[in-house]
């Protein structure tokens, strides 16, 4: 039959605001999670990436935040640009998977000038 | 450094073909995974290879299947194309350190006919 398209949450922000993108993630086992932008066209894009035995990772703009008592993972934009917009998946990795990423199903990201 | 390159990166079959699609990793990256992007089914990971051994495989039928070379390159096969397998088929190339970031290609989309 035909395959329904998954229903991307969405988040709508304006342009110089923060964004906080969030992602529950299932396997308690999981010891490395990644954050990728995919834009339109194209394939994923690292931004940041933490391990499990850290709360908190800050890059460029970026910040992921880690909570594993809840099974969650947020990361935040700092002053969202028009750039910002695209997709966003969390994915995490666990010893033993070899590169084996289980991802999420994304968020869009749309910043309105 | 040069980044992923996949080939080609667009095309179209039709039922019943087969396809093979190419990946050239960064230099000096020795692991090379595949991952399925569907609108039904979002990413979906198909196997790693590492050191030209298939490390992980994901839960796919065996008409994928894939090689890497000693040059760690990959081609990834589809036999006996059906409509489903129409999506963006994604390369990312890592050091295959088990903790370590994975970066992606643009992808090759398949359309089946």
């Amino acid at each position: 039959g035909e395959s329904v398209g998954l229903h991307l949450p969405t988040l709508s922000v304006q342009e110089g605001d923060n964004s906080i993108i969030n992602c529950a993630y299932s396997n308690s086992a999981s010891d490395y999670f990644i954050w990728y932008k995919q834009e339109s066209g194209k394939g994923p894009q690292f931004i940041i990436d933490i391990r499990s035995n850290m709360d908190k990772r800050q890059g460029q703009r970026v910040t992921v935040l880690l909570n594993k008592t809840v099974k969650h993972l947020s990361l935040q934009i700092a002053a969202t640009q028009p750039g910002d917009s695209a997709v966003y998946f969390c994915a995490e990795k666990r010893w033993g998977g070899g590169n084996k990423l289980t991802f999420g199903t994304g968020t869009q990201l749309k910043v309105e000038l | 450094k040069a980044g992923v390159t996949q080939t080609p990166r667009y095309l179209i079959k039709t039922r019943g073909q087969q396809v093979t699609l190419s990946c050239s990793p960064i230099s000096g990256h020795r692991s090379v995974s595949w991952y399925q992007q569907t609108p039904g089914q979002g990413l979906q990971f198909l196997f790693e290879y590492f050191s030209e051994t298939q490390r992980n495989k994901g839960n796919f039928p065996g008409r994928f299947s894939g090689r890497q070379f000693s040059n760690s390159r990959s081609e990834m096969n589809v036999s006996t194309l059906e409509l489903g397998d129409s999506a963006l088929y994604l390369c990312a190339s890592s050091t295959g350190r088990l903790i370590d970031k994975l970066f992606f290609g643009e992808g090759s989309r398949l359309t089946v006919l």
